[in-house]
């Protein structure tokens, strides 16, 4: 099963595109790579999900390069509400056989 | 829509205590269900999950059962609670296994 490494936090401001980038070098060829965000205290609640090349849907972006060996999140215009944790999962077509890393911790300042 | 209901959002339990946590889902037929746990600061921990009624897959070997008794309603239990079954316990629903996860409110469980 793939493992992920992203950055453990990140800082941006209002208004600003963020990009979170994700590695999973030994991505397996039937993997997809998800993205959840989750607030304190709450579950987490799916962002995106992509296989290759670009994806895009009202809330984000997902850049999947040629080699699949990365990912990146990007976050059009961030508010403070985008504070949150986020987490990238590299994973076979099963949830049962997803692995969640401790994520990115976004701060959002004003 | 679908809903999924978890309760409650906080317990505080004794060390060999019982536990039952309960969660439901509303909207949606045959459910996946699952219990993750987190550590703080941590990322989720699969503890269980059922494709059906009666139909349990344990994950990490631990403490805890889950049952399945109705559709749409997923049980965590213990016996008797450890200190290191403290933590963010989190019920899930997929309308398969290859679909989104929708997760509940959760329910933070600390074990005195």
């Amino acid at each position: 099963l793939a493992k992920t490494t992203q950055p453990i936090s990140m800082d941006s401001y209002e208004g600003q595109e963020v990009n979170i980038t994700c590695s999973h070098n030994n991505i397996a060829t039937n993997d997809y790579i998800t993205w959840y965000q989750q607030f304190p205290s709450q579950g987490p609640r799916f962002i995106i999900q992509g296989y290759k090349t670009k994806v895009t849907n009202e809330v984000a972006s997902l850049f999947i390069p040629a080699d699949r060996k990365s990912s990146t999140l990007s976050l059009p215009r961030v508010s403070l509400s985008d504070t949150a944790v986020y987490y990238c999962l590299a994973h076979p077509d099963s949830n049962y056989q997803l692995i969640w890393g401790a994520g990115t911790k976004l701060i959002i300042k004003p | 829509s679908q809903t999924i209901h978890q309760w409650p959002a906080t317990l505080v339990q004794p060390v060999g205590s019982p536990l039952s946590l309960e969660c439901t889902v509303e909207g949606t037929s045959n459910p996946n269900l699952y219990w993750y746990r987190q550590a703080a600061g941590r990322g989720l921990q699969l503890l269980f999950y059922s494709v059906g009624i009666g139909q349990i897959s344990s994950e990490v070997p631990q403490n805890l059962s889950a049952s399945r008794p109705q559709d749409r309603q997923f049980i965590l239990s213990s016996k008797k609670l450890l200190l290191s079954d403290s933590g963010f316990y989190l019920c899930a629903w997929s309308d398969t296994l290859e679909e989104k996860l929708f997760f509940g409110s959760g329910t933070q469980l600390s074990v005195l």
